[in-house]
């Protein structure tokens, strides 16, 4: 079946490093992919998404890549805050017809220093 | 804009209580709705979905239900809780039918079984 593999966490890094949080899938088709992010206490919400191949999202400084002949999709900023901090998710939805059932990765806690 | 509301937002009960999760929408019809569990310190399993009134589909045989009594309302219940049913209970919206659709969750529910 479809899964979601993302680098184990936690993630400790100082303000203004830079980061990238690994995410690979396994999927038939062409899926659409996602990153969420869950600060402390709080829901998910969506940080980006990409829906083919070669697409980058992008959004709060943090971008992401479609790699088709990879299958991943990791999550990178440039210089990251001590507001980052949180837990980061990568999804994917499956490429067919009814309800979108996103596929979740456990999760990568990251945290920033100052 | 749309929005999701779940109540309530903490809940501490004894095992073998009765449970009811309440989740609404406003701002859209007919949306497909997700009841998502986070264990401590896991990733996101998603329990039921629904796309329609009355429509319910469970991902995962345990000791929850849900109904749909109306478009916008998803209802998470259960007759007698266990320890095991502890966690941090999602709900989540999507546009109904086919496609990439995105997911957008509430703010959850923390359910603590004693």
């Amino acid at each position: 079946g479809d899964s979601v593999t993302q680098m184990e966490g936690p993630v400790t890094l100082s303000e203004e490093a830079f980061l990238t949080i690994n995410c690979t899938y396994t999927a038939t088709g062409y899926p659409s992919l996602f990153w969420y992010v869950q600060y402390p206490g709080e829901g998910l919400q969506l940080l980006l998404k990409a829906t083919k191949a070669d697409d980058k999202g992008s959004n709060k400084g943090f971008e992401a890549t479609y790699r088709k002949e990879t299958t991943s999709f990791h999550l990178e900023k440039g210089s990251v805050q001590v507001s980052d901090s949180a837990v980061y998710f990568c999804a994917l939805s499956p490429s067919q017809e009814g309800a979108q059932k996103l596929v979740f990765g456990q999760g990568t806690r990251l945290t920033i220093n100052p | 804009s749309q929005t999701i509301h779940q109540w309530p937002a903490t809940l501490v009960q004894p095992v073998g209580s009765p449970l009811s999760l309440e989740c609404t929408v406003e701002g859209t019809s007919n949306p497909n709705l997700y009841w998502y569990r986070q264990a401590a310190g896991r990733g996101l399993q998603l329990l039921f979905y629904s796309v329609g009134i009355g429509q319910i589909s469970s991902e995962v045989p345990q000791n929850l239900s849900a109904s749909r009594p109306q478009d916008r309302q998803f209802i998470l219940s259960s007759k007698k809780l266990l320890l095991s049913d502890s966690g941090f209970y999602l709900c989540a919206w999507s546009v109904h039918g086919t496609g990439t659709d995105t997911q957008y969750f509430g703010p959850g529910t923390r359910l603590t079984v004693l």
